[in-house]
């Protein structure tokens, strides 16, 4: 059994370009959760998503940042526009429909905007 | 809300010998408690959780956390570190009620465990 998968491990982008994150689940777990790190610092929740649904978006950045899980493929996390404080690791976790708490964490994208 | 704090950023200690790294927490409602690994360019492990009942919990690999709720801390403890040991450690919490998902995190404290 797979575990969390993201790709890029690595993206590297200019400022005001756009950067595209994918992540998918482990097999059966329907919830995604969207966390980001930035340096010398925790991770930071962002987005919490089930199929078709954003549930609790909370953490995210008002403007250029969206998340979406659909029914069929990844979830992506879009960041329009960068700029260069949106350099961070951006990790991904699941978990399944019966779990109120574990959560399984992919190894990351880590975006630098030059 | 909740909030962690991991007193200690970086903690060296050498081989062998006890570690101990601290985490507080600060919240309104009953929470869950988890720490977490992370080794260099790799996601999250989790190491160990308390949900409830016995407020010491262990790990496969040798650590144990104490849930104290009078003082809000969940500390990580190992009585004999490996170099395989060394990496960052996140401690975090979670509602234990209520719809809310998402990990609290702490900003992580570094072991580095030296020869």
């Amino acid at each position: 059994n797979a575990g969390v998968m993201q790709n890029p491990r690595h993206l590297v982008r200019r400022r005001g370009q756009e950067a595209r994150l994918r992540c998918s689940p482990m097999k059966g777990h329907s919830h995604v959760y969207w966390y980001r790190q930035l340096p010398e610092e925790g991770l930071k929740f962002m987005v919490y998503l089930q199929k078709e649904n954003i549930i609790d978006e909370s953490g995210m950045p008002k403007e250029r940042f969206s998340a979406e899980f659909p029914k069929e493929g990844p979830s992506i996390l879009r960041i329009q526009q960068v700029v260069r404080g949106d350099s961070a690791a951006y990790f991904c976790a699941s978990s399944p429909l019966t779990s109120n708490y574990e959560q399984f964490f992919g190894p990351g994208t880590r975006l630098t905007v030059l | 809300a909740q909030s962690v704090t991991q007193l200690d950023s970086q903690v060296p200690v050498f081989e062998e010998a006890p570690v101990e790294l601290r985490c507080n927490y600060s919240s309104s409602v009953s929470v869950y408690l988890f720490w977490y690994v992370q080794y260099p360019n790799q996601g999250l492990q989790l190491l160990l959780k308390y949900l409830s009942g016995s407020t010491l919990v262990e790990s496969i690999n040798g650590f144990e956390a104490e849930f104290n709720k009078s003082q809000t801390s969940f500390h990580l403890r190992k009585p004999s570190v490996h170099i395989s040991d060394t990496a960052e450690y996140f401690c975090a919490v979670k509602r234990s009620s209520g719809s809310a998902r998402q990990l609290t995190f702490g900003s992580g404290t570094q072991l580095t465990v030296l020869p």
